[in-house]
C-alpha cells in the first residue's frame, strides 16, 4: 500500500524553528516529485511548496519564501520541510503530497496525500 | 497569483440528489484544474485531474468538465460518504492556489 506518514509537529514558541518529516513507502519514492500543503484548523488548503524527483527544482509560495527550506533523501524515502522564523500564523496542519511525475508543473495533480502533522506556534 | 473562486461556499443536500459545484479562475488556467475531496477530520483526496478525468478509483458518480476560467463538479447521486468540503485546485501557475472550498452536508 502507498502511503506517506508526516511526523514532527508540535507546539514551538514564535520565531523559534521546527523541521517536519514525511516518509514514503510502498512506491518507488525516488520517482516522484513531492509537495507540501498546509491547513490552518478551520479553515482552507494552502499549497506551500515542491520538489522534483533529485531536488535541482522547487519552488515556495510567497507566505513562507526565505523562511522555510523543502529538501528530500531519497535514500530514506524521505521528504523535509524546515521551518524558521515561525509566527502564529503558520499553526496548520502540514501535509506532505505526492505528484504523479518526476518533474511538478502545468497540469500536476496530488494523487497521495500524508495524514498531516499539526504545528502549533504559540507562546 | 491565479486567484481560485467556488460558489456555493456551502450546501445541504439529500442522499441521491445531484449536487454540482463551480470553481472559477481569475484568469484562463486551460484545463489545469483538479478536485479533491476533504471528510472531516482527513487528508484531502484526489477525485478529478485536468479538469475531467477520473482519478483512479474514484466512483462513476463524480465527473467534472470545463476549461478557461469555468469548471464543474457534479455529484450525480449523493451518497453517504460524499459529505465532506470539496477543493478545486489549478496547477496552471507554478504558484498552485486552492479554491476556498465548497461544505456538503447533509440536508
Amino acid at each position: 500500500e502507498m502511503q506517506l506518514v508526516e511526523s514532527g509537529g508540535g507546539l514551538v514558541q514564535p520565531g523559534r524553528s521546527l523541521r517536519l518529516s514525511c516518509e514514503g513507502s510502498g512506491f518507488s519514492f525516488d520517482d516522484y516529485a513531492l509537495h507540501w500543503v498546509r491547513q490552518a484548523p478551520g479553515k482552507g488548503l494552502e499549497w506551500i511548496s515542491s520538489i522534483s524527483w533529485k531536488s535541482d527544482r522547487v519552488e515556495y509560495a510567497d507566505s513562507v519564501k526565505g523562511r522555510f527550506t523543502i529538501s528530500r533523501d531519497n535514500a530514506k524515502n524521505s521528504l523535509y520541510l524546515q521551518m524558521d522564523s515561525l509566527s502564529a500564523e503558520d499553526t496548520a496542519f502540514y501535509y506532505c503530497a505526492k505528484d504523479p511525475l518526476s518533474y511538478f508543473g502545468s497540469g500536476t495533480y496530488f494523487d497521495l496525500w500524508g495524514q498531516g502533522t499539526l504545528v502549533t506556534v504559540s507562546s | 497569483d491565479i486567484q481560485m473562486t467556488q460558489s456555493p461556499s456551502s450546501l445541504s443536500a439529500s442522499v441521491g440528489d445531484r449536487v454540482t459545484i463551480t470553481c472559477r479562475a481569475s484568469q484562463s488556467i486551460s484545463v489545469f484544474l483538479n478536485w479533491y475531496q476533504q471528510r472531516p477530520g482527513k487528508a484531502p483526496k484526489l477525485l478529478i485531474y485536468t479538469a475531467s478525468t477520473l482519478e483512479s478509483g474514484v466512483p462513476s458518480r463524480f465527473s467534472g468538465v470545463g476549461s478557461g476560467t469555468d469548471f464543474t463538479l457534479t455529484i450525480s447521486s449523493l451518497q453517504p460518504e460524499d459529505f465532506g468540503t470539496y477543493y478545486c485546485q489549478q496547477t496552471s501557475s507554478k504558484v498552485f492556489t486552492f479554491g476556498p472550498g465548497t461544505k456538503v452536508d447533509l440536508k
